[in-house]
């Protein structure tokens, strides 16, 4: 099945920095989406974004979906962007396939 | 946008005995429902995919008769883990396949439900 590798796995920034969150991925998809976890384990879906450019606020997502990556840019961090950071491809079937994450910590 | 809905959030049961977990659309029909476990610190995993009308479709390694699956209509998913023992405690996630206008099929998840078995 498909493989999905996130980086890196840990991140600790100070509150107002910026970031940005790596996706690769090993076949073409026909789903990309990035979610949020928050610490009482809520997923929050950021971005539905299999291919091109997509901002929301302090977030914005890119998939190059021709060389398999996708980056979540998150700017001027806050300490509640905190949480554990998924990306999650469907390719072939209607299964979602996470990655391990990444967890962020925003420190104020 | 699509809203899903799981409950409980957080159940304790005594070992032995069985636990449902329900899963429902709000604001949308869901033919297909998926159920995931995830232990701490780790990443999803898909137990089992859930159609309505029909048997769920169980991962690799996930006993069937252990976590079952009923999917009897459209807004509704529940899971039961049968039997239960401390090393089935863990936070069970449910999702639904909703069609997201023009832009293809989007997964929304519920909140979770973080079973403790003693």
């Amino acid at each position: 099945g498909i493989q999905v590798e996130q980086s890196p796995p840990d991140l600790i920034l100070q509150e107002g920095a910026n970031s940005t969150l790596r996706c690769n991925f090993s076949d073409s998809v026909n789903n990309l989406q990035w979610f949020h976890q928050n610490p009482w384990g809520q997923l929050i879906n950021l971005f539905y974004i299999p291919s091109g450019t997509k901002q929301n606020g302090r977030l914005s997502a890119t998939t190059v979906a021709t060389e398999r990556y996708s980056l979540l840019y998150i700017s001027s961090s806050q300490t509640t962007d905190s949480g554990v950071y998924f990306c999650a491809v469907v390719s072939g079937s209607e299964k979602l396939v996470f990655g391990k994450g990444t967890k962020l910590t925003v420190n104020p | 946008g699509a809203v899903v809905s799981q409950h409980p959030s957080w159940v304790i049961c005594k070992s032995g005995t069985s636990v449902k977990i329900e899963c429902r659309s709000l604001d949308f029909q869901a033919t297909t429902m998926f159920w995931y476990r995830q232990f701490p610190k780790q990443s999803l995993m898909l137990m089992a995919t859930s159609n309505e009308g029909s048997k769920a479709t169980y991962e690799q390694g996930v006993e069937k008769d252990k976590f079952l699956i009923n999917h009897a209509s459209l807004t509704l998913s529940t899971l039961t883990v049968t039997s239960a023992h401390p090393e089935d405690s863990s936070f069970y996630i449910c999702s639904a396949r909703d069609y997201w206008g023009g832009v293809g099929y989007g997964y929304t998840f519920g909140s979770g439900t973080r079973l403790t078995v003693v």
